[in-house]
């Protein structure tokens, strides 16, 4: 059973556009997580959710909007889809008080 | 905030050497280190972490080293294989309770030639 799953896996879209990524977890984890991994690698911190509660908020655009239906699902919404927002996006699940992440297999999003 | 520099970014090594990937970071008040393997195509995925009040851990032929006064950590993979091959990313967190802000390097891109 995969324990941290992502759909979909690809997204192709135009620019302006609107689209969501799902996220959900069945490993009994409290802590959702999104980051963002772009060409070069890099690994970012996007959002964290606790308990459906919003944790962490770094500096992101606010055409991004996670939601948190219950502790085992983290949704991203992002509007007016822009080019720089072509990336990896993964998210992942801790259980509280451990700082070990669980991630997903990423949705790779291209922006036309 | 935290800022964490791992070097060197590409590292390629003869299968059965060993491996080194170094990185510092500046939030004295970081107390978690833990190291990630990228594969292809695949999420990050936890291999070895290690926390502030403890210098040194090994795990097979894993093993990570923490200076806390020169803010520098390091993975060190011995007898290196093939399916070593991977990004290996480092990263420095504060840490407690469900506030677990990792800062991520940017990566170590490692090739074992066999």
């Amino acid at each position: 059973d995969t324990a941290v799953s992502q759909t979909p896996k690809y997204l192709v879209t135009q620019m302006g556009n609107d689209k969501s990524i799902k996220c959900e977890q069945n490993l009994g984890h409290d802590t959702m997580y999104w980051y963002k991994q772009d060409s070069k690698k890099f690994l970012k911190i996007m959002f964290s959710y606790n308990n459906k509660e919003l944790i962490i908020n770094e500096t992101v655009p606010n055409r991004f909007s996670p939601k948190s239906p219950d502790k085992a699902h983290l949704n991203l919404h992002i509007n007016s889809l822009e080019l720089g927002d072509s990336a990896v996006y993964f998210c992942a699940s801790s259980r509280m008080g451990t700082g070990e992440l669980f991630f997903g297999e990423g949705s790779r999003l291209t922006v036309l | 905030g935290e800022n964490v520099e791992q070097h060197p970014s590409t590292l390629s090594v003869q299968e059965g050497d060993s491996a080194v990937i170094k990185c510092t970071y500046s939030d004295s008040a970081s107390n978690y280190f833990p190291w990630y393997k990228q594969e292809l195509g695949k999420g990050p995925q936890l291999i070895i972490d290690i926390r502030s009040n403890v210098g040194e851990k090994k795990d097979q032929r894993i093993a990570v080293t923490l200076n806390k006064t020169a803010k520098h950590f390091s993975l060190h993979i011995t007898e290196t294989q093939p399916e070593d091959s991977a990004v290996y990313f480092c990263a420095a967190s504060r840490g407690g309770g469900s506030n677990y802000k990792l800062t991520f390097g940017k990566g170590t891109l490692l090739t074992v030639n066999p």
